[in-house]
Order: C-alpha cells, then structure tokens, then sequence
C-alpha cells in the first residue's frame, strides 16, 4: 500500500525568505501523481501544484516550485519570496495513475507559519 | 470556487442521531470522493465512488455510508452519531477518462458538530 511521510509537523518562516517543505513516498507504481494541497485557516483544500511521475522537469508554479526525486521516493515543495498568506497547512498528495478511479492518499501535514 | 458544491456548511446534532451530507461534483466528473478531517488532523479518506459504483474504501466506519446517484451527486450517511464524529467531511471530484490532470477539487466541506 502507498503511504505519505511529511516529518516536518511545524515549521516557521520570515516574510520575504524562501522555506521547503519535506515529502516522502512510499509505492512500487511507476506512472503515478504527487500534489501538494495547501489549506489556510478557512480550512477549504486548494492545489499548490502538481508533478506527474513520468516528466523529469519539476513543476514550478509562480513562487512555488517542486524537487522531485523519482528514485529516492521524495516530492519537497519549495516556497520563495514567502507572504503572509502562504500560513497554511500543506499536504502531500499521491495518486496511481493506472485508473481514473483510484484514491488519493494524503500525508498528515506541515503548518507553515509566515511570521512578519 | 471549485466547482464542487457541499450542503450543509455547518450542521449541529446530538448523539444518536443520524445526518446526511451532500455533494454535487464538478460538471463532468465521474469521480466522488469522501474525508473526514477531525479538528487539528489530516484527512481520512472514507470512501470513494466512480459514476455510480463504490471504488475504494478507506477507515470508513460501518455506522456510515455513502452512494452516489444516476446525476453523480453523492451523499453520505452517518448515524448513532458519537462526539468523535464531530469534523470536517470534505467531498472532492475529479475527471474521468483520458484527459484529466489527476487533482482533486474539493468542495468547502460540511462542519458536523455532536453534543
């Protein structure tokens, strides 16, 4: 069964400085999705940013950017230029992507704190 | 906004009782997932539906249960309510088929408090 490891339960960061938060994974599946989710205190669930397992390149979106590394099983989210409003809650997500019907197991979270 | 609709917002019973939460998906999606995110917790996920036929099950207890529909809304039951039921139930959807990006788009969740 596929397990997600975020070892990192809080972390903090100075507005403006740049924070990585940790991922491990566990599966012997070679085609799957990573995710990272991000959910700020109004507790709704939205995607930071995606990674499908087959693409070497790592997804960068705006100030967020992923460190995939297929072999060591490990999907790090890093955060530049950080704003107040990146305080959430971030989760790790993985999915198999055999089907379009299967689950999406999720890590047990890192609270990110921006501190001004 | 997702997409994905969930009513209610916000829900206050009693112990035994016995609610319904409901979820309409994203247009299109085949795909109706269910978790349980207990105060200060990750998500659990419960259980998981693919246009109309149960898919996967998570630590879905045998006092809840769930369907989804021939319109693919789904609703999920959950009786003899317990005071460690109290969370947030969030439904999420997702595409079917060839095409999709794999995310889940979920829906602003059902607080469900039991006193």
């Amino acid at each position: 069964a596929q397990t997600v490891t975020q070892s990192q339960p809080e972390m903090s960061v100075q507005e403006a400085e740049t924070v990585t938060l940790s991922c491990t994974y566990d599966t012997s599946e070679s085609n799957y999705y990573l995710f990272w989710y991000k959910q700020p205190p109004s507790r709704q669930m939205i995607l930071v940013i995606r990674q499908e397992a087959y693409k070497q390149q790592n997804a960068t979106e705006n100030r967020f950017s992923v460190n995939f590394q297929k072999a060591a099983k490990s999907f790090s989210l890093k955060i530049s230029d950080s704003q107040l409003g990146d305080t959430a809650m971030y989760f790790c997500a993985f999915m198999k992507m055999k089907t379009s019907y299967d689950k999406v197991i999720f890590g047990p979270g890192t609270s990110l704190s921006v501190i001004p | 906004d997702s997409g994905v609709t969930q009513t209610p917002k916000h829900l206050i019973t009693a112990t035994g009782q016995r609610v319904t939460l409901r979820c309409s998906p994203r247009s299109g999606d085949l795909s109706v997932y269910w978790y349980q995110q207990s105060l200060d917790q990750g998500l659990q996920f419960l259980i998981q539906y693919y246009n109309g036929e149960e898919r996967a099950k998570g630590n879905i207890l045998e006092r809840f249960s769930a369907q989804q529909f021939p319109d693919l809304h789904s609703e999920l039951n959950l009786s003899s309510l317990e005071l460690g039921d109290s969370a947030l139930y969030f439904c999420a959807s997702r595409g079917g088929g060839g095409g999709h990006t794999g995310e889940l788009f979920f829906g602003e969740g059902s607080r469900l408090t039991v006193l």
